[in-house]
């Protein structure tokens, strides 16, 4: 299994200004993901992060709002620009570890970002 | 996009069964997983199941009908610690689609 962490737990923000989630696993893995969740609701997926090639993001979700970067097999960060309340949730990496079982992936302790 | 259906409350008490049902109307997914999330926790994957039929893994069971578009969790010997949201996901290639969740409320 994998052991992720991220960085803030949480943080509240002024609107219009932006803030960087950081996503560290403890092991080397291909394919990390991020997702937003808020209060309550479901896991909606925001993109896909590869190691060494563009983000792959869902519809509705664009890379000049949600700008990502994954530098190695261990680390990606996630931006929220310019923010609104609207943006408030928690927002969630996780990582396939097993490319036998892509089913199953390990999701990290989340960020709650409130935006005021 | 996928379109997963679960019920938004269950409510039992310690000891019992509870089923979650979960109904999708998608087609060509590889497999429905099955996670848990307690409040304020992370998401961790419970079951999955890539073909027709019953899996079990201790006191939970997942059980998927791909003719019948339907899927459920089965929760045995309910405990306390078990009070937390459940999601049923469908997996396309590497990438997860989640229902809403199902909160489930464990009474002593």
């Amino acid at each position: 299994s994998a052991v992720i962490s991220q960085k803030p737990s949480r943080d509240i923000c002024q609107r219009g200004t932006s803030l960087t989630i950081q996503c560290q696993v403890d092991s080397q893995v291909t394919m990390m993901f991020w997702y937003r969740q808020q209060p309550g609701q479901s896991l909606t997926l925001i993109a896909t992060a590869n190691q060494g090639s563009e983000a792959t993001y869902e519809s509705g979700f664009v890379i000049d709002k949600f700008p990502i970067s994954r530098p190695n097999l261990t680390f990606s960060t996630l931006t929220v620009s310019n923010m609104s309340p609207e943006d408030s949730s928690i927002y969630l990496c996780s990582v396939e570890w097993d490319r036998g079982r892509p089913q199953e992936q390990f999701f990290g302790p989340g960020t709650r970002l409130t935006v005021l | 996009g996928q379109s997963l259906e679960q019920p938004s409350e269950v409510t039992a008490v310690e000891g019992a069964i509870v089923q979650i049902n979960c109904t999708y109307q998608t087609s060509g997914f590889y497999g429905l997983s099955w996670y848990q999330q307690h409040d304020g926790g992370a998401p961790t994957f419970l079951s999955y199941n890539a073909l027709d039929g019953l899996e079990e893994t201790g006191r939970f069971s997942s059980f998927l009908s791909r003719s019948d578009s339907y899927g459920y969790l089965l929760l045995q010997e309910l405990q306390m610690k078990d009070s937390a949201s459940y999601f049923c996901a469908v997996s396309f290639d590497y990438k997860l689609s989640f229902g809403a969740g199902t909160t489930v409320t464990v009474r002593a």
